[in-house]
């Protein structure tokens, strides 16, 4: 089965500054994806950014991007010139690109402060 | 449209009650799920229904009862209810896959959920 693990149960971050929040997860397949959910306090779960295991090119969108170092198992995500909107619950994901069972795993989370 | 719709937003109901919660999606996905979240927790899933089949059963109790009347709609029938299981419930959709290969999508589009308490 697999885990994913985040360490940061929370983080902080000033504003406009960058901030780097950590997951590392447990599979023995080689082929699959890796998200990061948002989860502000309107409750919606968006999605931030996807990383499929085959490509070994880091995915970026906008101020987001992540270091995925595919044999140390790790997907980090890199929040560049932090803004208030940005403060939320964080969730790092796995999903099997050959399983049809669509499970999502998800680590525990971390939950990031945005300081004016 | 990349929404997914759920009805009600919040919803407060007696252990004896029966409700239903909604979830409508228009993106064309055949796949749709259900989680339930508790506070500070990450969603914890519950149902998957793909081409309105139902897929996986995390071993829910029979209380909740899912239903998919077709590829956009997803319910989920509440009877009976304990008060611990107040939580935020989630719907989701996604692009399905009619076996072992690779999805093209694979992301799932979350609704804003139902914030549910059982008096």
């Amino acid at each position: 089965a697999q885990t994913v693990t985040q360490s940061q149960p929370e983080m902080s971050v000033q504003e406009a500054e960058t901030v780097t929040l950590s997951c590392t997860y447990d599979t023995s397949e080689s082929d699959y994806y890796l998200f990061w959910y948002k989860q502000p306090p309107s409750r919606q779960m968006i999605l931030v950014i996807r990383q499929e295991a085959y490509k070994q090119q880091n995915a970026t969108e906008n101020r987001f991007s992540v270091n995925f170092q595919k044999a140390a198992k790790s997907f980090s995500l890199k929040i560049s010139d932090s803004q208030l909107g940005d403060a939320a619950m964080y969730f790092c994901a796995y999903r099997s690109a050959w399983s049809s069972n669509y499970k999502l795993t998800f680590g525990k989370g971390t939950l990031l402060t945005v300081n004016p | 449209d990349t929404e997914v719709t759920q009805t009600p937003k919040h919803l407060v109901m007696g252990m004896t009650n029966k409700k239903s919660l909604k979830c409508e999606q228009h993106m064309g996905h055949r796949a749709m799920y259900w989680y339930k979240q508790k506070a500070k927790k990450p969603p914890e899933l519950m149902f998957v229904y793909s081409y309105e089949k139902l897929s996986i059963n995390e071993s829910v109790p029979s209380r909740f009862s899912p239903e998919c009347p077709n590829s956009s709609l997803l319910n989920l029938h509440l009877h009976a209810l304990q008060p611990e299981d107040s939580a935020l419930y989630l719907c989701a959709s996604s692009q399905g896959a009619t076996g072992p290969r690779r999805p093209m999508n694979t992301e799932a589009f979350f609704g804003q959920g139902t914030r549910l308490t059982v008096v």
